[in-house]
């Protein structure tokens, strides 16, 4: 377990809603990351964070915001779901950057009807 | 730019044969090399890395994997599989910046 939580766990939200999914860690890394899982993409990276206030864009970053007020908090914010924003996503820590291995939630399902 | 290719996206096998997941990558750079597992319903785990030295790595649950750099190969293998071993294998790749790019994902299936 390397404390991580998200929250929340599922949730089912309509087209044009603002979603906000938390992820909090205890364990001071300084690298957070939000990945969405899609069936036949694997995973793809939304955004990530290399520090307080300190957040880049990944490959997939359209329609999606982040913001890291705090080190052991990561929010990751759609501003106006779409449904093709229905997806698994995780969020990830990593001690520091490159070599070492990322940490992974236990996941969000969001289904944007 | 670095890649991740598996090139198999399902792989059935009966219980206690071995297995091999194949992994390739493209890049410029030195990298390091991670495999992953995801058990149904749940996040990803990490099942070993290649940082430097030894090519041949091993990891838990009995797995290794074996770096070919002339290949750009990083495949795992597990001389015997057991059910429990049934989930989803990703390969990722880093080159020692922010992010690690994953592979889609191999789906391994245990026959009874």
């Amino acid at each position: 377990d390397a404390g991580i939580t998200q929250s929340p766990r599922h949730k089912v939200t309509e087209t044009g809603t603002p979603v906000t999914l938390r992820c909090h860690q205890t364990e001071n890394h300084r690298y957070m990351y939000w990945y969405r899982q899609d069936p036949g993409h694997g995973l793809r990276l939304i955004h990530y964070s290399y520090g307080v206030k300190d957040t880049d864009k990944g490959e997939v970053s359209d329609g999606y915001s982040v913001s890291r007020s705090k080190t052991e908090d990561f929010l990751l914010t759609l501003e106006s779901a779409t449904s093709s924003q229905t997806s698994v996503y995780f969020c990830a820590i990593s001690f520091d950057r490159g070599s070492y291995e990322q940490y992974f939630g236990p996941g969000t399902r969001l289904t944007v009807t | 730019a670095q890649s991740v290719t598996q090139l198999d996206s399902q792989v059935p096998v009966f219980e206690e044969a071995p297995v091999e997941l194949r992994c390739n990558y493209s890049s410029s750079v030195s990298v390091y090399l991670f495999w992953y597992v995801q058990y149904p319903n749940q996040g990803l785990q990490l099942l070993l890395k290649y940082l430097s030295g030894s090519t041949l790595v091993k990891g838990i649950n009995g797995f290794e994997a074996e770096f070919n750099k002339s290949q750009t190969s990083f495949h795992l293998r597990k001389p015997s599989v057991h059910i429990s071993d049934t989930a989803e294998y990703f390969c990722a790749v880093s080159k020692g910046d922010d992010k690690i790019i994953f592979g889609k994902g191999t789906r391994l299936h245990i026959l009874p």
